[in-house]
C-alpha cells in the first residue's frame, strides 16, 4: 500500500457546488495532517490542519478519521477561485520530514 | 517581504555542470526542509535541517545532492554534476513547529539542457 492515496481527479464542478476529496495513508503512527492548496507552477500553500474532531475555516471543512485512516476536505459554495490542486500532507512517527500526496485537481466551471 | 525566499527562481543549466540554490527561511523559524517536485507529482522530501544540524536526508537524494545551514539561519541545496532527470521545480519550506505544518518559498525551477 502506498503511503499516501488521493484521486489524482481531475474533479470538475459548476460555481456553487459542494465538493469533497478523500485521502488515505498507510502509516498509522502518522501524527500531524494538512491539507496544502497549490495552483498551477505555483508553490504549496497551507489551507488548514486537520484534527479528529474535524475544523472548519469558512466554507472549507476538513476531518480526519483514524480509525479508517483517511483525511477529507470538503469546500461548499465552490468559487472560480477554489480551481487549484490539493495536496495532502501528513508527518509520521520517527521522521522529521512532511509526506505529501499527489494532489487532486479541482476545477470549478462557470 | 517576511516570507521564504529562495534565490534564484530560475536556473538554466548545461549537463555535467554544478549549481547551487539559496532559501533564506522565515527568521524565528528553526526548521527547514528542501523539497523537489516535477509535473504532476507531489513535493518529494530531500531533507531537513532543524538549527544548523541536518537531520534527515531523503533515501533517495544521490550522493550529488548536498545541503547546508551553516548558521541555522539560510541554506543551501548544491547539486553537482547536473543530469536531465534533476530538473524539477525545487522548493524549501520552513517551520517553527512540525504541528503546524510549513510555509513554502516561491522555488528555484531548474532546467538541465
Amino acid at each position: 500500500r502506498k503511503e499516501v492515496e488521493q484521486d489524482p481527479g481531475p474533479f470538475n464542478v459548476p460555481e456553487g457546488a459542494t465538493v469533497a476529496f478523500n485521502c488515505t495513508y498507510s502509516n498509522s503512527a502518522s501524527q500531524s495532517f494538512f491539507w496544502y492548496r497549490q495552483d498551477c507552477r505555483k508553490e504549496p500553500k497551507l489551507l488548514m490542519s486537520v484534527y479528529s474532531s474535524g475544523n472548519e475555516d469558512g466554507r472549507f471543512t476538513a476531518q480526519l478519521n483514524r480509525a479508517s485512516q483517511y483525511i477529507s476536505l470538503l469546500i461548499r459554495d465552490s468559487k472560480l477561485s477554489d480551481s487549484a490542486t490539493y495536496l495532502c500532507v501528513f508527518t509520521g512517527a520517527g521522521s522529521y520530514q512532511l509526506t505529501f500526496g499527489k494532489g487532486t485537481k479541482l476545477s470549478v466551471i462557470p | 517581504d517576511t516570507g521564504v525566499s529562495q534565490d534564484p527562481r530560475h536556473k538554466i543549466t548545461k549537463r555535467g555542470q554544478n549549481v547551487t540554490f539559496r532559501c533564506d527561511p522565515i527568521s524565528e523559524h528553526n526548521r527547514l526542509y528542501w523539497y523537489r517536485q516535477t509535473l504532476g507529482q507531489g513535493p518529494e522530501f530531500l531533507t531537513y535541517f532543524q538549527n544548523e544540524a541536518q537531520l534527515e536526508k531523503s533515501r533517495l537524494l544521490s550522493d550529488r545532492f548536498s545541503a547546508e545551514r551553516p548558521k541555522g539561519s539560510f541554506s543551501t541545496l548544491e547539486i553537482q554534476r547536473t543530469e536531465q532527470g534533476d530538473s524539477a521545480m525545487y522548493l524549501c519550506a520552513s517551520s517553527w513547529d512540525r504541528a503546524r505544518g510549513a510555509f513554502f518559498g516561491q522555488g528555484t525551477r531548474l532546467t538541465v539542457v
